[in-house]
């Protein structure tokens, strides 16, 4: 079983459409929590960071961490075909190994 | 503006040579990373280093090998290259272990 799971898609959705994307993840040692967005032929950027549970707001984007479920999310609200792009969650743990452990990605196409 | 930067971007090998990617950061991060990517699998890690002279093993070094002598370079090595080496090679670094910027992808395809 990966320590990271995320639906690949392709998720393809209307211009406007509010957006979400998620992960689960295994090892309740993971602490902070990330989403990256990659487009094609690039490397990937960080979009959003937090740390345990909680909700995080930045603009249209809002990452959301459920440790009690192992569950995070991202929101896109007013989706826009710049937005179209592969978004990869990602983990890392407080102490110990200090490399993050990412999902596969979820490939978004936003329809204009 | 610092950044992280590797080379070659693209590069074709063959079986069994020895190949060498690049990486460099002028941040002055002490952590760096490799990762490779593909296509279901997403990133994987194969080496990071905390610092000079510092290496360690990820998920998926079986062949590869890296070196720190300075906190700026962090290079990359295949052996003895194979066709399940193809793939895009990512390097990152970071001064916080959290925050991580990568850098633009080395594309090697191993024939």
């Amino acid at each position: 079983q990966k320590e990271v799971e995320q639906d690949p898609g392709p998720l393809s959705v209307p211009e406007g459409a509010i957006v979400s994307l998620n992960c689960t993840y295994s090892n309740s040692a993971f602490q902070y929590f990330m989403w990256y967005r990659q487009y094609s032929r690039k490397g990937p950027e960080l979009l959003m960071y937090t740390y345990s549970s909680g909700n995080k707001e930045d603009g249209r984007f809002t990452a959301q961490v459920d440790k009690s479920s192992k569950y995070i999310s991202l929101f896109i609200r007013d989706s826009q075909p710049s937005d179209s792009a592969t978004y990869l969650c990602a983990t890392i743990m407080d102490t110990g190994r200090r490399a993050l452990t990412f999902g596969s990605g979820t490939r978004l196409q936003v329809q204009p | 503006d610092a950044e992280i930067t590797q080379s070659p971007r693209h590069k074709i090998t063959e079986t069994g040579r020895q190949v060498t990617l690049a990486c460099h950061q002028t941040w002055n991060h002490n952590n760096m990373f490799w990762y490779r990517q593909d296509l279901g699998h997403g990133l994987r890690l194969i080496h990071y280093s905390y610092g000079v002279q510092d290496t360690n093993k990820g998920e998926v070094s079986d062949g590869y090998s890296v070196s720190r002598s300075n906190t700026e370079d962090l290079p990359l090595t295949l052996e003895s290259a194979a066709s399940s080496q193809t793939s895009v090679y990512f390097c990152a670094s970071s001064k916080d272990g959290n925050t991580i910027y990568f850098g633009e992808g080395s594309w090697l395809t191993v024939v």
